[in-house]
């Protein structure tokens, strides 16, 4: 069964210093794998996804992820942290057939300090 | 874009109140998904649609029912609000064509008191 882990309910970093959600999954397969953002009293916000090729994968805001397929890992990295960045922060996975359904870690919640 | 639109940001019911939260899509996309947000327990797949007059269980049905009469709408239906059900409530809708990528709707916030 498919199943993601994101091992922290809360980060906290300082403004301009560097960040990292971790993001671990099982699937067999090859994974669909996604992060995606959501700010107070919003939907869910798309921010990267890998779907093959290059482990290091850019999305929206600054925000990058790699790929580990020995480590099965998908973490979220910034290389400079912003106040606005503070938000709650999804991975999800899903297998690479178009009726995979998505599966959701349970949220990270990023908190930048000035 | 895709813009996918939900009736109501916030919403308060009573127990055992008959409960509708409309979902549309403008982009003509078969497949649509009702989630439900808990705090701690992240996102949760309450009934999916492939297509119209279609309908599959999720993870955590019970409860709920869902329609989809038109393509462009998901409803999803509480035919008897239950406090339990106080919830974040999230619409999405996949485009196949971008390796099942959802975008998602704003959410209703339903409260059942």
């Amino acid at each position: 069964a498919q199943s993601v882990a994101q091992p922290e309910d809360q980060v906290n970093v300082a403004e301009g210093n560097p960040l990292t959600v971790k993001c671990t999954y099982s699937v067999s397969g090859n994974p669909y794998l996604f992060w995606y953002v959501q700010y107070p009293n919003r939907g869910l916000q798309f921010l990267l996804k890998y779907i093959t090729g290059d482990n290091l994968v850019k999305g929206s805001y600054g925000f990058e992820a790699e790929f580990n397929k020995s480590q099965t890992s998908f973490h979220l990295k910034k290389p400079s942290a912003l106040v606005s960045d503070s938000a709650l922060y999804f991975c999800a996975v899903s297998g690479s057939y178009n009726t995979d359904k998505l599966i959701f870690g349970t949220g990270t919640r990023l908190q930048v300090f000035p | 874009d895709v813009k996918v639109t939900q009736s109501s940001r916030y919403l308060v019911k009573r127990t055992g109140e008959k409960v509708f939260l409309e979902c549309v899509q403008d982009m003509d996309h078969e497949n649509m998904f009702w989630y439900r947000q808990d705090p701690g327990l992240g996102l949760r797949l309450i009934y999916f649609s492939y297509d119209v007059k279609m309908k599959e269980k999720g993870d955590i049905p019970e409860g709920y029912s869902v329609s989809r009469e038109k393509k462009e709408r998901f409803s999803l239906i509480l035919e008897s609000a239950s406090t339990n059900q106080t919830s974040m409530y999230l619409c999405a809708t996949l485009r196949t064509s971008s390796y099942n990528e959802q975008f998602f709707g704003p959410g209703t916030r339903l409260t059942v008191l």
